[in-house]
């Protein structure tokens, strides 16, 4: 079991460029959360999406994010005109029935916008 | 809604002596509560958890934490640190029945030869 993959694990972008991150769960599970991690600080929850649907959407930004979890591949959470202040890593966690039993964090995507 | 405080961000410890990472939550519903380690670029790992029962749990590498619903605290314990146990230290609620998690801003763990 090849536990929760992101890729890449490092993003270099300049401002204005978008990124794409990829999230794919563990085996098994189909439900998927995104979480930042800002500099100093602790991880603060996304997204929750379970594939073709987003279930909760409360901790995402307003503007300019957006995340997906189609039917076939990866999650892909996605970042238009990045800006300095999106320099963080985000995590991937899945679980396999929607809540904490079996929720595991990959190993995160380190964003650098330069 | 759920806070965690976590009121160390850096705690530094020499080898083989005893830490404890201090945890405090605020919360108007009953949660569930835990630690996670991460280790320099790698993603979080679950330490320990406390769902219910006995208000002491153990990991299998030697921490312990303890749930104080009257201090509503979740401190984490070692009495006897390793070289390997440095890395950051992160507690976490969620609701019972809830999907995801409340995080503190983390306590780095330094353990000194």
């Amino acid at each position: 079991n090849a536990g929760v993959m992101q890729n890449p694990r490092h993003l270099v972008r300049r401002r204005g460029q978008e990124a794409r991150l990829r999230c794919s769960p563990m085996k098994g599970h189909s439900h998927v959360y995104w979480y930042r991690q800002l500099p100093e600080e602790g991880l603060k929850f996304m997204v929750y999406l379970q594939k073709e649907n987003i279930i909760d959407e409360s901790g995402m930004p307003k503007e300019r994010f957006s995340a997906e979890f189609p039917k076939e591949g990866p999650s892909i959470l996605r970042i238009q005109q990045v800006v300095r202040g999106d320099s963080a890593a985000y995590f991937c966690a899945s679980s396999p029935k929607g809540d904490l039993y079996g929720y595991t964090f990959g190993s995160g995507t380190r964003l650098t916008v330069v | 809604a759920q806070s965690v405080t976590q009121l160390d961000s850096q705690v530094p410890v020499f080898e083989e002596a005893p830490v404890e990472l201090r945890c405090n939550y605020s919360s108007s519903v009953s949660v569930y509560l835990f630690w996670y380690v991460q280790y320099p670029n790698q993603g979080l790992q679950l330490l320990l958890k406390y769902l219910s029962g006995s208000t002491l749990v153990e990991s299998i590498n030697g921490f312990e934490a303890e749930f104080n619903k009257s201090q509503t605290s979740f401190h984490l314990r070692k009495p006897s640190v390793h070289i390997s146990d440095t890395a950051e230290y992160f507690c976490a609620v969620s609701d019972i029945g809830g999907n995801q998690f409340y995080f503190g801003t983390g306590t780095s763990l330094t353990v000194i030869p």
